[in-house]
């Protein structure tokens, strides 16, 4: 069972360079989430999807972008990444039940320094 | 914004002790939900608990929604080195859809044998 799957689990960048953060679900989930983890801060929602081909913004968009071509896969983007990026980041899936009961599966993080 | 305030933020108890972990909001949740996170890896579910005064209990852990469905407890019994990582709860089903969740900051526990 892998569940949701996030590669990769470790990245160094230096300012100014580009990356994407690759996330994949075998579950067949509707919703994906992409989240950032800060010590302190708890999990922040950063975009998400509630099905192939839509995303929305969460409560910390800015300097990502994210894309939803495929229902398992959820990619999210920085385009230019700055120090203030370096967190690590979570993705996770869940199925809709439409009354808010729905768990979230979580991967394991990728851990990304921005230097 | 929905704030979901946990406390305490740290607690380091010894083995055996009982601890008990607040979740409070002036908002209103259709459910609550309780994840376990250890270092290196993802938060896992506990439990969900979605009718208000609602307890549910998972081996030692009793989970509480409180009567207005603000507000909710964990309280862990006889507490363990395995019960050690980061606890949080979040809120779902008042943003406009039951997709999003509202994260508290968490609480991190650490037992100590």
């Amino acid at each position: 069972n892998a569940g949701v799957t996030q590669t990769p689990k470790f990245r160094v960048l230096k300012t100014g360079q580009s990356m994407t953060l690759l996330c994949a679900q075998d579950m067949n989930h509707e919703y994906m989430y992409w989240y950032r983890q800060d010590p302190g801060m708890g999990l922040r929602l950063i975009h998400y999807s509630v099905g192939e081909g839509t995303t929305a913004k969460g409560e910390v968009p800015d300097g990502y972008n994210v894309s939803r071509l495929k229902k398992q896969n959820f990619l999210l983007g920085l385009e230019s990444a700055a120090p203030s990026q370096t967190s690590v980041y979570f993705c996770a899936s869940s199925a809709p039940t439409g009354n808010g009961e729905e768990p979230q599966h979580f991967g394991d993080g990728t851990r990304l320094s921005i230097l | 914004t929905q704030l979901l305030e946990q406390s305490p933020q740290f607690l380091s108890i010894q083995e055996g002790e009982n601890l008990t972990v607040y979740c409070n909001s002036s908002s209103v949740f259709s459910s609550l939900q309780w994840y376990r996170q250890e270092p290196g890896e993802g938060p896992v579910l506990l439990v969900t608990v979605v009718t208000g005064g609602e307890v549910k209990k998972l081996k030692r852990l009793t989970f509480q929604f409180g009567d207005a469905r603000k507000d909710s407890s964990l309280h862990i019994t006889a507490a363990q080195p395995g019960d050690t990582g980061l606890y949080l709860c979040a809120g779902g089903g008042t943003q406009g859809g039951s997709e999003k969740l509202v994260f508290g900051k968490g609480m991190k526990l650490t037992v100590n044998p």
